[in-house]
This record gives C-alpha cells, structure tokens and sequence, in this order.
C-alpha cells in the first residue's frame, strides 16, 4: 500500500500566525482528503482535494498530484484550530484510506 | 441531513468476551468502512462494505469482522476481545470510493 508522510508533526504558534501543514504520498493516490480530528475524536472532513487548490475560510489546501504531495494553509490562527490534522488519500489497490501520523497544532492565545 | 451516527460512544468490555459496534451512514451513502485508531499504530483501515458486500479488507485478524445491511447499516463485531483492541474505531461512509468520506463521531472500546 501507499506510504503517507506529514509534516511537521509538532507546531506550536501564536494566535493570529499562519501555518503550512505538508503530506507526502509514496504513489499517486485517486482519493487525497485532510481532517482535523476534534478533542472528543471525530474526524472533520476540511477538504476532498485530489488535485488543484480549493479555499474555505481561513484555510486552504493545494495538492499536486504528479508530485504526490498535498499542503493544508491555517491563516490567522485561532486557539479553536488547535487539535490535530490528518491528511488521507487512497491507493489504486484494495485498501481503504491510508492516513499520514498527524500534525499536532497548538495555538497559544 | 443527519451525518454518519456511530453507536455506542462509550463501551468497557471484558477480556474475552464480544463486541458489536453499529454505524448508520449518511442517507444515500452506499459505502461504509471502519478503522481503528490507537495511540501506537495510528489511523488503520478495517474493511469497506459497499451494497451489503466487503470490498476491501485490512490487515486485522480473522477476529475482526463486519456487515452492511440493505439499508446500508453496518456493525462490525469483534470476538475473543484483547486488551489491544481498546482503541477508537471510526465509521466513514461515502457515495462511492472516489468521493469523499465523511466520519461519524466514534465509538471508544476499552478492554479491562
């Protein structure tokens, strides 16, 4: 199966900077989501982005799909972003999404 | 529109024993998977249900298993319980696999 890598798996910023959060795909992969997984566990869906650029908010996210990488952009940050973010994607074969180990944000008021 | 509700939210169960675990998807969502995600292995895939059949499998022990229904319920149960099956599993369901999933809140097992 596919290999997903993030980076960088620790931030810790003041309220109000901005961020970039990466995930490295080892092969193409023909479903690429990120999540921000909330304090009680649920996995919120922030974008569905195989390829291109899409923006909702204060966050945004460009995946390059014949480099096999995706980026996640937090502007402005706010103490409610904090949590962790997982990107997804998955593979041509059999399996189901492979997920990356996460970006744990912290954002200090 | 409801979204991808998972019961229950809480479970302690003994070594040993069973555990069934239900997910009711989003309405007109076909597809459902599970995973299972611990503080050591991560986010890991189960298995994929799609029209009451599996399509896809992860690599879990034969103890692990699962079912859609036709109204594209599923519960997956999980026999001769370990104390490393204490996890969070996780329900997605999507309109097929090359759309997006989207996750119910999870149920937390907890094996004592």
């Amino acid at each position: 199966g596919i290999q997903v890598e993030q980076s960088p798996p620790d931030l810790i910023l003041q309220e109000g900077a901005n961020s970039t959060l990466r995930c490295n795909f080892s092969d193409s992969v023909n479903n690429l989501q990120w999540f921000h997984q909330n304090p009680w566990g649920q996995l919120i869906n922030l974008f569905y982005i195989p390829s291109g650029t899409k923006q909702n908010g204060r966050l945004s996210a460009t995946t390059v799909a014949t480099e096999r990488y995706s980026l996640l952009y937090i502007s402005s940050s706010q103490t409610t972003d904090s949590g962790v973010y997982f990107c997804a994607g998955k593979g041509g074969g059999a399996d189901g999404l492979t997920f990356g180990k996460g970006t744990h944000l912290i954002i200090q008021p | 529109k409801a979204g991808v509700t998972q019961t229950p939210r809480y479970l302690i169960k003994t070594r040993g024993q069973q555990v069934t675990l239900s997910c009711s998807p989003i309405s007109g969502h076909r597809s459902v998977s599970w995973y299972q995600q611990t503080p050591g292995q991560g986010l890991q895939f189960l298995f994929e249900y799609f029209s009451e059949t599996q399509r896809n499998k992860g690599n879990f022990p034969g103890r692990f298993s699962g079912r859609q229904f036709s109204n594209s319920r599923s519960e997956m149960n999980v026999s001769t319980l370990e104390l490393g099956d204490s996890a969070l599993y996780l329900c997605a369901s999507s309109t097929s696999d090359t759309y997006g999933y989207t996750f119910g809140s999870g149920t937390r097992l907890t094996v004592v």
